[in-house]
């Protein structure tokens, strides 16, 4: 199993470009979630779902859409990059009955 | 809302001490909480964690305590080594619903050599 996986790596972007982040897990869970790290903030919760065709406002939602299609993937959307959106994203599944969150390795993004 | 604060924000202790990290939650709901490492550029991973029906968990060099009355919660590792050094989170969640997690800050432990 591959766990949960995110693509790309590292991205920049300059102010006004859009770009989507995808999150893909193949552990079956029905929860996943978006996060973006910033130093001295910890990890702050943007959007989450709870099953497929479902998706929900976290602490931070402003600036993104997300989409669940599939099960296995969730995908963070940016319409309009700012450089306040500047930070690691986290992407994080778990299944449900369940408490772990099993997270996915980040992606670092740079908006210019 | 709802915050998780955590203590200290960096720590730095000599290999073979001990080293403890203290969180304070706001929501009386919470009844999950666990502890991720996070190494350089990887993500979170979960550690230990310990629900509202225990007082302690313990897991070779790392135990967790949680005082309910109180909403504060420590992560204890003894015998540091170097492959300890890393950023700690704590988090507190209730186990229904979203299952959402709040997050504490972070801790820089440095385990010196």
């Amino acid at each position: 199993n591959a766990g949960v996986t995110q693509t790309p790596k590292f991205r920049v972007l300059k102010t006004g470009q859009s770009m989507t982040l995808l999150c893909a897990q193949d552990m079956n869970h029905e929860y996943m979630y978006w996060y973006r790290q910033d130093p001295g903030m910890g990890l702050r919760l943007i959007h989450y779902s709870v099953g497929e065709g479902t998706t929900a406002k976290g602490e931070v939602p402003d600036g993104y859409n997300v989409s669940r299609l599939k099960k296995q993937n969730f995908l963070l959307g940016l319409e309009s990059a700012a450089p306040s959106q500047t930070s690691v994203y986290f992407c994080a599944s778990k299944m449900a009955g369940n408490n772990e969150q099993f997270f996915g390795p980040g992606t670092r993004l740079t908006v210019l | 809302g709802e915050n998780v604060e955590q203590h200290p924000s960096t720590l730095s202790v000599q290999e073979g001490d001990s080293a403890v990290i203290k969180c304070t939650y706001s929501d009386s709901a919470s009844n999950y909480f666990p502890w991720y490492k996070q190494e350089l550029g990887k993500g979170p991973q979960l550690i230990i964690d310990i629900r509202s029906n225990v007082g302690e968990k313990k897991d070779q060099r790392i135990a967790v305590t949680l005082n309910k009355t109180a909403k504060h919660f420590s992560l204890h590792i003894t015998e540091t080594q170097p492959e300890d050094s890393a950023v700690y989170f704590c988090a507190a969640s209730r186990t229904s619903g979203t299952y959402k997690y709040i997050f504490g800050t972070g801790t820089r432990l440095k385990v010196l050599a």
